[in-house]
């Protein structure tokens, strides 16, 4: 358990429904991640949070997924319309903001399927 | 664009020492991370090089030549637990950090 959680650990929906995961970092880590992961590929970077400003988006990224870090704590990515192409597992990470620090510490993962 | 490339799989016996490469072309540099993934895991961060040379970490060791934008995990000692996915990841000069694909690792008796 690295004290990254993420919720729910599953999620299984229809085509065209909305999702919402939830992201509780570590408390002191200021620096936040979204990342998705498919089967035998490294994780894919969808955006980038520092405290509660959104600094970095994936230009992959649709309109369709929309982040969010409001008190800059918790963070929740939703996702509109889902795709089947959706259907991944959807990492969080957090790490300090010490520069030439580098290391990210991940959550569980929610893992989406879209039917 | 931007890319990574390490191999797919490499397998070596316990007791062995293996050697993981990763290149990478992207559009800034920061640093070279390595982490581990167990199947049905999360990953978990071995090492960062910022700057060029050999950095220890007990049996894991990462090196980083940013002239060859070339970097490598060297695990030796090798055991059964690290049968895994191991992957390199660039901090680029934005917030972003990319991965490579991976390499999957198995450790033989």
């Amino acid at each position: 358990d690295t004290g990254v959680s993420q919720d729910p650990r599953h999620k299984i929906t229809k085509r065209g429904q909305n999702v919402t995961f939830r992201c509780d970092p570590i408390s002191e880590h200021n620096r936040l991640y979204w990342y998705r992961q498919t089967l035998g590929q490294g994780p894919e970077f969808l955006t980038y949070f520092q405290n509660e400003a959104q600094l970095e988006k994936s230009r992959l990224l649709s309109d369709r997924f929309s982040a969010e870090r409001p008190k800059g704590s918790f963070s929740t990515l939703e996702i509109q319309r889902t795709e089947q192409g959706d259907s991944a597992m959807y990492l969080c990470a957090s790490r300090e903001g010490l520069a030439g620090y580098n290391e990210q510490f991940f959550g569980p993962g929610t893992r989406l399927t879209v039917l | 664009g931007q890319s990574l490339e390490q191999p797919s799989e490499v397998t070596a016996v316990e007791g062995a020492i293996v050697q993981i490469n990763c290149t990478y072309q992207t559009s800034g540099f920061y640093g070279l991370s390595w982490y581990q993934q167990h199947d049905g895991g999360a990953p978990t961060f071995l090492s960062y090089n910022a700057l060029d040379g050999l950095e220890e970490t007990g049996r894991f060791s990462s090196f980083l030549s940013r002239s060859d934008s070339y970097g490598y995990l060297l695990l030796q000692e090798l055991q059964m637990k690290d049968s895994a996915s191991y992957f390199c990841a660039v901090s680029t000069g934005g917030f972003k950090t990319i991965f490579g694909a991976g390499t999957r690792l198995f450790v033989k008796a």
